[in-house]
């Protein structure tokens, strides 16, 4: 079944400790994101990759990081997470970047909260 | 990104049609039309898109005004399941990340 897959679906943590939410898809599409979905701000985009090797910052990038190093992964990292990045986090995939005509497909959905 | 009107909630009943509408007065002559919606505690889901004509598929339909100004999500016989948060969104070319509103909550009443 075509997905995209986002682990964990939950996490409890603590400011300060490194994490990293795992994103794969098995479509082959060369475009992946990651969105943030917090409460009457709706979604945001965080980063995205146009391919491989290829990342580059959305509108609220700061204290993400994100690594591109093969086609299907594309795990989202916090090096020190604080508590404003409690949200909800969505990675998606596209066929191909830019294009009008091709639909994102999304994840279940990683819901984090940094105490 | 050219930007979309949509009504915050609307309401249904079960086994009816739903007509969700979309305003988007200063659409440009190349932006597709998309629509995607988020069931709860689930991620987007992508349900239609059209340019200029009207489009059909299993989930729904999509009727785009003449002018492009205003399109509407046709759901011809909702359940249960549709109730969600629908969005229309504008793509034009090179644009990568999708732009979401606040949607619509629908809610389908049994």
């Amino acid at each position: 079944e075509a997905q995209v897959t986002q682990n964990p679906r939950y996490l409890i943590t603590v400011t300060g400790k490194k994490l990293t939410v795992t994103c794969s898809q098995n479509m082959n599409h060369e475009y992946m994101s990651w969105y943030r979905q917090d409460p009457g701000l709706g979604l945001r985009q965080i980063y995205y990759s146009m391919n491989v090797e290829v990342t580059d910052k959305g509108d609220v990038p700061e204290g993400y990081k994100v690594s591109r190093k093969e086609k299907r992964n594309f795990p989202l990292i916090l090096e020190s997470p604080s508590p404003n990045q409690t949200s909800l986090y969505f990675c998606a995939s596209s066929l191909h970047p830019g294009s009008r005509n091709q639909p994102q497909h999304f994840g279940d959905g990683t819901r984090l909260s940094i105490l | 990104d050219a930007k979309t009107t949509q009504p915050n909630s609307m309401e249904s009943n079960e086994e009816e049609p739903v007509h969700l509408p979309c305003n988007h007065s200063t659409i440009s002559g190349t932006d597709y039309i998309h629509w995607y919606r988020q069931l709860p505690s689930q991620g987007p889901e992508y349900v239609i898109h059209g340019l200029t004509s009207n489009v059909n598929n299993r989930m729904a339909s999509l009727a785009i005004a003449e002018d492009r100004k205003s399109s509407t999500l046709i759901l011809h016989r909702a359940t249960l399941r549709d109730a969600a948060v629908y969005y229309c969104i504008l793509r034009d070319e090179g644009a990568q990340k999708l732009v979401f509103g606040q949607g619509t909550r629908l809610t389908i009443n049994p």
